[in-house]
């Protein structure tokens, strides 16, 4: 299974909103509302942030959302603040029974 | 709450087997429809989905470390296993486990740095 396709990195202005895609295909994001994000600081061990495409776990600021469209997912971080310098990380169900990750992107707030 | 816990040795040698066991805490490993999961991360690179077990011992692998690994579950000591065979320098990460519920991974272990060498 190929690792889901992410920008390698976005950037963005204190209070500014970003957009990271997620980009696979109709085996796993296209075809099934498990895609599910997380967020991982230098070191540190990745956190949850999105689950079922768009669901927020108790805990996660609202500035992060996301969806979904056809084979593509989105994140989005609104109001960017230092704090959510980090990598982000997708991932998916797939038809084969298993999960894939995507690439990863750095997010950098400027 | 639940907690998950890994671990096993830090260094395994080329051709070797890696071992590495994860306890959960805070709650039974048999409760709910939890799948229980190993993912990689090295140095650097970006996370890999190893696979996962449920209580039952129903196992899912990745297609391309499927031939190398083998995860049981131990239900009477609250912990699951990971065994990856024929090891290289290509496997050194770190490796955590998670609980694997809603198609998502919501509680993860801190992670243990697996290194391969002679």
């Amino acid at each position: 299974q190929s690792a889901l396709t992410q920008p390698a990195s976005v950037s963005g202005s204190p209070g500014q909103s970003i957009t990271i895609s997620c980009t696979g295909t109709s085996s796993d994001v296209g075809g099934y509302n498990f895609v599910s994000w997380y967020q991982q600081h230098p070191g540190k061990v990745p956190k949850l942030m999105i689950y079922g495409v768009s669901n927020r776990p108790s805990g996660v600021s609202n500035r992060f959302s996301a969806s979904k469209s056809g084979n593509t997912a989105s994140l989005t971080i609104s109001g960017l603040q230092a704090e959510d310098e980090a990598d982000y990380y997708c991932n998916s169900y797939t038809s084969s029974y298993t999960y894939v990750f995507g690439t990863g992107t750095k997010v950098t707030v400027l | 709450q639940v907690q998950l816990q890994e671990s096993g040795p830090g260094l395994v040698e080329p051709s070797r087997t890696l071992s590495l066991t994860c306890t959960v805490s805070g709650g039974s490993i048999s409760s709910g429809s939890y799948f229980w999961t190993w993912i990689r991360q090295p140095a650097g690179k970006g996370l890999e989905w190893i696979g996962r077990v449920n209580a039952g011992g129903s196992t899912n692998y990745n297609p391309s470390l499927k031939s190398r690994v083998t995860i049981s579950v131990d239900t009477s000591k609250n912990q699951f296993s990971l065994k990856l065979s024929s090891v290289t320098a290509a496997d050194t990460a770190v490796y955590y486990c998670a609980r694997n519920v809603n198609g998502a991974f919501d509680i993860w272990g801190q992670g243990t740095m697996v290194t391969v060498s002679s």
